[in-house]
């Protein structure tokens, strides 16, 4: 089993829409947690920490279930410029590792 | 602010030739550096990381090397490329190791 597995995707979802990302992790020790959007040919930037208590910023919500190792996000009201490939990470230790990726394109 | 530079953008180099690709952070001391390959339409590989001066952990065994000759700089480096080696490297910094990273903007290197 992958240390990391995020949803295959692509998801398609029209401007408007609400859409939401599934991340399972399989180290229980891990510590910290973040989601990060990477751009085609671009570098990785961070979104959002993740805390146990769950969080939100804007459009975005992120949650953390620490009992089934799940993490997730929440984008609502999606607009075009939220195209991208959405990577979740883990942390335990030094390690820091990043999920496969699910690719999101909003659509006019 | 904290600012994180990396180069060259893109590199296209012959298969045996050797290669040297640098980052350097600026805002921060002590920071821990990463560097990462990214195949096309692949997730991030981590290959090296560093808590200090000198101080280098291998995650994957391979032909490259890293190197840290100062707080914030950090070097890959290759003494002969394979084909395999194509990818985007990507060089990151991080205050902690529970803290989030910050990359570069990537060198897109091409081995012909």
């Amino acid at each position: 089993r992958k240390e990391v597995e995020q949803d295959p995707g692509p998801f398609n979802v029209p401007e408007g829409a609400t859409v939401a990302f599934n991340c399972t992790y399989s180290n229980s020790a891990s510590q910290s947690f973040f989601w990060y959007r990477q751009d085609c040919r671009k570098e990785p930037k961070l979104l959002m920490s993740v805390y146990s208590s769950g969080n939100e910023d804007g459009r975005f919500t992120a949650q953390l279930n620490r009992a089934s190792q799940y993490i997730s996000l929440l984008i609502r009201d999606s607009k075009l410029s939220d195209s991208a490939t959405y990577l979740c990470v883990v942390n335990y230790g030094q390690n820091f590792v990043f999920g496969p990726g699910t690719r999101l394109s909003v659509l006019p | 602010s904290q600012t994180i530079h990396q180069w060259p953008a893109t590199l296209v180099q012959p298969v045996g030739s050797p290669l040297s690709l640098e980052c350097t952070v600026e805002g921060t001391s002590n920071p821990n550096l990463y560097w990462y390959r990214q195949a096309a339409g692949r997730g991030l590989q981590l290959l090296f990381y560093s808590v200090g001066i000198g101080q280098i952990s291998s995650e994957v065994p391979q032909n490259l090397s890293a190197s840290r000759p100062q707080d914030r700089q950090f070097i890959l480096s290759s003494k002969k490329l394979l084909l395999s080696d194509s990818g985007f490297y990507l060089c990151a910094w991080s205050e902690d190791s529970d803290q989030p990273q910050h990359f570069g903007d990537g060198t897109r290197l091409s081995i012909l």
